[in-house]
């Protein structure tokens, strides 16, 4: 089973200038997560989605931040535009959904804004 | 707000040592509580799941413990090997619906050979 998948794994930008991350669930998993890494930190949620829905985006900047789920497959997190306090690392996970099953997570995009 | 904390932040052993992970929260009333592994420039991986009704669970050198009440839980790692060094990250699941995990901030582990 593939797991899952998220790209680009590394990305270099200047302030102001707007980036995406795209993100691909284990086949099957309904529920798909973002989180931001800052350095020495644990994963913060950004944005929950149940299928094309996103249920829980209460910790989304959304002066910035937007996400999308089209189709219930696929993720994709932008920033529009970038500040220098957004250089983390951009977590993707996917759960099936409304059981105790882990959560399953990508290796991230390490995002470094200059 | 559930806060989690880890102590320590980092930790050196040597090999074949037994060392103990500790990982608190403020909010007993977890749904779970799992223990995930982050190794450099990679995601986490879950290494053991604790439901609330549970006292502990264990998988191969891994034993972790869940005490609701007074809002602890360890991470016991026997017979410590190098391909063991990566950080470990407790996270909590509230009730009320939501799968939201809250993280702690992780202990940095170092097994030396």
């Amino acid at each position: 089973e593939a797991g899952v998948v998220q790209s680009p794994r590394y990305k270099i930008i200047e302030k102001k200038q707007p980036v995406a991350f795209w993100c691909n669930p284990i086949s099957g998993h309904n529920t798909l997560y973002w989180y931001r890494q800052n350095l020495g930190q644990g994963p913060e949620l950004l944005i929950r989605y149940e299928n094309e829905e996103a249920v829980d985006d209460s910790q989304l900047p959304k002066d910035r931040f937007s996400a999308e789920r089209l189709k219930g497959v696929d993720s994709t997190l932008k920033i529009q535009p970038a500040e220098l306090g957004d250089s983390a690392v951009y977590l993707c996970a996917s759960q099936r959904v409304f059981s105790t099953d882990t959560q399953y997570f990508g290796p991230g995009t390490r995002l470094t804004v200059l | 707000k559930q806060e989690v904390t880890q102590i320590p932040a980092a930790l050196s052993v040597p090999e074949g040592e037994n060392l103990v992970l500790n990982c608190s929260f403020t909010d007993s009333a977890i749904y779970n509580l799992q223990w995930f592994r982050q190794d450099p420039g990679k995601g986490l991986t879950s290494l053991l799941l604790i439901q609330s009704s549970q006292r502990e669970q264990t998988s191969g050198r891994l034993n972790a413990s869940l005490d609701k009440s007074s809002g602890r839980s360890t991470l016991y790692i026997a017979a410590s090997q190098p391909g063991d060094s990566a950080t470990y990250l407790c996270a909590v699941r509230l009730y009320g619906g939501a799968n939201n995990l809250f993280f702690g901030t992780g202990t940095r582990l170092t097994v030396i050979p």
